[in-house]
């Protein structure tokens, strides 16, 4: 069972428009939940991370909003740029010693010039 | 450059050898975390590093694979009998503990695994 479901699956947007990526989970032990760029062949690259006690990040062109009563959270790519295209996933960890990422399946965005 | 290094980059094998790769942290970081991804898929966990000791391994992580990170520095990884299922970007990442208590976690560029 997909813990974090992440949505869309791809994403088609217009240079300078906004692209939204949407994610849910359901444990509520989950405490920490950033967002990753991937360019082909690559590894992760960390983007933007927020925790559940603020409802929303911004640094740059990318925010992250948290609605922790519906346990979902997105990220906002403001003024998208062709250079953004490449797949973004979202992913969670719980407290403890062990802070594994538990990964949404990712999202491929590819913004048109 | 100061981030997490993976080597080799790409390693082709036939069904049945032993492969190992090989991870260098970023320096000072001690948490160490192995993933396995798929094509068009997310990252899953393997196994995670405290310094030296292994603590805690995934039901993923078959008796074929070990890993190990001696003096709490680089790891390495090893897959005995590769089987054409293990085919897969294999990433590595690290971490320290930020003063918030959550932790960051820097990934390398990968080793894509290719088993014929």
């Amino acid at each position: 069972q997909q813990q974090v479901k992440q949505s869309p699956q791809s994403l088609i947007v217009q240079k300078g428009g906004i692209s939204i990526i949407n994610c849910a989970y359901e444990n509520t032990a989950f405490d920490y939940f950033p967002w990753y760029q991937q360019f082909p062949g690559k590894g992760p690259a960390l983007l933007i991370a927020i925790r559940p006690d603020v409802s929303e990040k911004k640094e740059g062109r990318f925010t992250i909003s948290f609605n922790k009563s519906a346990k979902q959270f997105s990220l906002h790519i403001m003024d998208s740029q062709p250079g953004d295209s490449a797949t973004y996933f979202c992913a969670a960890s719980r407290g403890g010693n062990n802070r594994k990422l538990i990964w949404g399946l990712g999202t491929s965005l590819a913004v048109n010039p | 450059d100061t981030g997490v290094s993976q080597n080799p980059r790409h390693k082709i094998t036939k069904r049945g050898q032993n492969v190992t790769f090989r991870c260098d942290p970023i320096s000072e970081h001690n948490r160490l975390y192995w993933y396995r991804q798929t094509l068009g898929q997310g990252p899953e966990f393997l196994t995670y590093f405290q310094n030296e000791a292994q603590l805690e391994k995934s039901r993923l992580l078959s008796d074929r694979f070990s890993a190990e990170r001696p003096k709490g520095s680089f790891s390495t990884l090893e897959i005995q009998r590769t089987e054409q299922g293990d085919s897969a970007m294999y990433l590595c990442a690290s971490s320290s503990p930020t003063g918030m208590g959550y932790n960051e976690q820097f990934f390398g560029p990968g080793t894509r695994l290719t088993v014929l």
